[in-house]
């Protein structure tokens, strides 16, 4: 049973396009949610997070939005750039006593072409 | 300069045997944890740990075990009975006193079996 879904397993992008890589949860108890990039080889990298008291979260090109009844979540990038091909990951996770565990998505690859 | 070191990048196991994975961090963070990443999957949890000689069990525990002797170490340790041991696994932690801090992960080590 994945509580955290990507759905789409990669997506190609022109450079100085927007990317939008979509994430989908079942779980009522996540409360707070997480992008993470990473590159072959490394480890992941945080880029971005959302508070379930939030819909919406910007940090330079990355915009976080969120939309808890949909069980939603969305990340744009913009303008892409080819630095920016990777996995992105998403991740949620609940507060209280979960201990700061995470549950991740399968991750999308994002290739950004010059 | 503060990060998570893991070690070895890449081990190679035989049938039957048992290795150990390092994970070292100096960020003073009180909560540790061990995934495994398959091709085209996210991130599965084997153990978390929330503070020194205490850990749980994650998602995916079977055939693994970790101690925590220290704050800054957190090994792994894959047994003869993990079956299906080949796989990139991440360490990561987080200040545990803050909710909702996102994990900061380490490179990684490859296992293959030989």
């Amino acid at each position: 049973d994945q509580q955290v879904k990507q759905n789409s397993p990669s997506l190609s992008v022109q450079e100085g396009r927007i990317s939008i890589l979509n994430c989908d949860y079942t779980n009522s108890m996540f409360d707070y949610f997480l992008w993470y990039k990473k590159y072959p080889a490394e480890g992941p990298t945080f880029l971005i997070s959302i508070s379930s008291i939030k819909d919406k979260n910007e940090d330079g090109r990355f915009t976080v939005f969120l939309n808890k009844s949909a069980k939603h979540l969305s990340l744009h990038i913009v303008p892409s750039q080819p630095g920016d091909s990777a996995v992105y990951f998403c991740a949620a996770g609940a507060g209280g006593t979960s201990y700061g565990k995470l549950t991740f998505g399968q991750g999308t690859i994002l290739t950004v072409h010059p | 300069d503060g990060g998570i070191t893991q070690s070895p990048k890449y081990l190679f196991r035989k049938e039957g045997q048992n290795v150990t994975l390092s994970c070292e961090q100096n960020l003073n963070h009180d909560a540790m944890y061990w995934y495994r990443q398959d091709p085209g999957q996210g991130l599965r949890l084997i153990y978390y740990s929330q503070i020194v000689n205490d850990f749980q069990k994650g998602d995916i525990a079977e055939g693994y075990s970790v101690s925590r002797e220290k704050k800054e170490s957190f090994p792994l340790t894959v047994t003869s009975a993990q079956k299906n041991p080949t796989a990139f696994y991440l360490c990561a932690s987080r200040p545990q006193q803050v909710m909702a801090q996102p994990q900061h992960f380490g490179d990684g080590t490859r296992l293959s079996i030989l």
